[in-house]
């Protein structure tokens, strides 16, 4: 199946700063979703993104679908932005049957 | 509107015991996938049902079932609990299944249920 990577696993910042996260998937992908999982557990949609480029208040994510590749990133960061966040891909080859394969997550603290 | 509901949002089980997961969608979506994350780790998929038909199984052991009924809402079971099934287990809801690079697929979770096994 479809392999997902994340870096960097952890990520300490101060209020104000900006941020770059990265995902490698090793295949085509049919989709991708960028998530926030809150301290409770719940998944929060940021970005479906197979390829190109979006923009939600202070993030944004770019998708390079022929390099394998896709960043999130997030401007003027602010306390609530802390938590883990996760990228997901389901292979263009599974048919949409594989389900979403998920990286590790970047684990982000923004400090006051 | 409301979004994916699941329930119950905690649970806790002895070793050997069955458990039943529920899991609602949003409205109009027909496609449902169940979600297993365990401390640490991102989810892991089990399965994906559309239009009540079993369309994607991941690599989980015959104790995990589930189906999904007329009305989209599905369950998951899982037999024979194990230590290690303690995890959150999620569920998801999208509008269509096997679209290439379609809106359509968004994947929108639930706040999960919580199991503890002892």
């Amino acid at each position: 199946g479809i392999q997902v990577e994340q870096s960097p696993p952890d990520l300490i910042l101060q209020e104000g700063a900006n941020s770059t996260l990265r995902c490698n998937f090793s295949d085509s992908v049919n989709n991708l979703q960028w998530f926030h999982q809150n301290p409770w557990g719940q998944l929060i949609n940021l970005f479906y993104i197979p390829s190109g480029t979006k923009q939600n208040g202070r993030l944004s994510a770019t998708t390079v679908a022929t390099e394998r590749y896709s960043l999130l990133y997030i401007s003027s960061s602010q306390t609530p932005d802390s938590g883990v966040y996760f990228c997901a891909s389901e292979a263009r080859s599974g048919g949409g049957a594989d389900g979403l394969t998920f990286g590790k997550g970047t684990h982000l603290i923004i400090q006051p | 509107d409301a979004g994916v509901t699941q329930s119950p949002t905690h649970l806790i089980k002895t070793r050997g015991q069955h458990v039943t997961l529920r899991c609602s969608p949003i409205s109009g979506h027909k496609s449902v996938s169940w979600y297993q994350q365990v401390l640490g780790q991102g989810p892991q998929f089990i399965f994906q049902y559309y239009e009540k038909e079993e369309r994607g199984r991941g690599n989980f052991p015959d104790r995990f079932s589930a189906r999904q009924f007329p009305n989209y809402s599905s369950e998951l079971n899982v037999n024979a609990l194990l230590l290690g099934d303690s995890a959150l287990y999620l569920c998801a809801s999208s509008l269509a299944f096997g679209l290439a690079a379609s809106l359509q697929e968004t994947q929108y979770f639930g706040p999960g249920t919580r199991l503890l096994v002892l």
